[in-house]
């Protein structure tokens, strides 16, 4: 199985403080996702990586950076943190793309999931 | 772009009875993946079901079936026998083939089961 280890499951952090969290997968994976989850909007891509060293703007970008130097671990970066990020953070993998073959598509699009970071921004 | 409704901010089953949670797509696209996945409270989210567009049947997974309906751009989720461990937060998701393979997700349906 996957798994998908995310280093804090809980943080208290002040305004204007620089805030890391991190992912760390143990497979092979090639994409790696950080959402952000709130009551009543549900998950909103932040930014995804698809490559080591490669990134993408997800929905929500602004307020955040990231950074992928290894295939295992893609890390979230609130340069200076506000009471606005204050949120439960996900990051997930996903094996490769989906590729349709005959018979078929090439993998299952399962996403992993790790256990989420909750942030708190005062 | 595409979005993913889920009308129901919570719901309620008694145990051993049947539930179910809606969801509602918007896309152009015609092949595409659909999911639902599961949060339980503090525990990390896990796939519960999908289902490949292409395909007409219905997924089902033990106590868990969907009603896909792709004119309609509906993909509920049924979930027979409720036991108290389905108490969770039930999110719908879609996905494109194309692209990055994002996933895109409703708000969520918070599920209780009573004893």
């Amino acid at each position: 199985d996957v798994k998908v280890t995310q280093s804090s499951r809980y943080l208290v952090k002040r305004t204007g403080e620089k805030v890391f969290l991190e992912c760390v997968q143990d497979m092979d994976h090639e994409n790696m996702f950080w959402y952000r989850q709130d009551p009543g909007l549900g998950l909103r891509l932040i930014y995804f990586s698809y490559d080591v060293k490669m990134k993408e703007k997800g929905d929500i970008p602004e307020g955040y950076s990231v950074s992928r130097e290894k295939k295992e671990r893609f890390s979230l970066i609130l340069e200076s943190a506000s009471t606005n990020q204050t949120s439960m953070y996900l990051c997930a993998n996903f094996p490769g793309t989906l590729v349709r073959l005959a018979g078929g598509l090439a993998n299952t699009g399962e996403l992993f999931f790790g256990e989420g970071s909750r942030l708190t921004v005062l | 772009a595409q979005t993913v409704t889920q009308s129901q901010p919570e719901m309620s089953v008694q145990e051993a009875e049947t539930v179910t949670l809606s969801c509602t797509y918007d896309t152009s696209e015609s092949d595409y993946y659909l999911f639902w996945y599961k949060q339980p409270p503090s525990r990390q989210m896990i796939l519960v079901i999908r289902q490949e567009a292409y395909k007409q049947q219905n997924a089902t997974e033990n106590r868990f079936s969907v009603n896909f309906q792709k004119a309609a751009k509906s993909f509920s989720l049924k979930i027979s026998d409720s036991q108290l461990g389905d108490a969770a937060m039930y999110f719908c998701a879609y996905r494109n083939l194309e692209g990055y393979n994002k996933l895109i997700f409703g708000a969520g349906t918070r599920l209780a089961v009573h004893p």
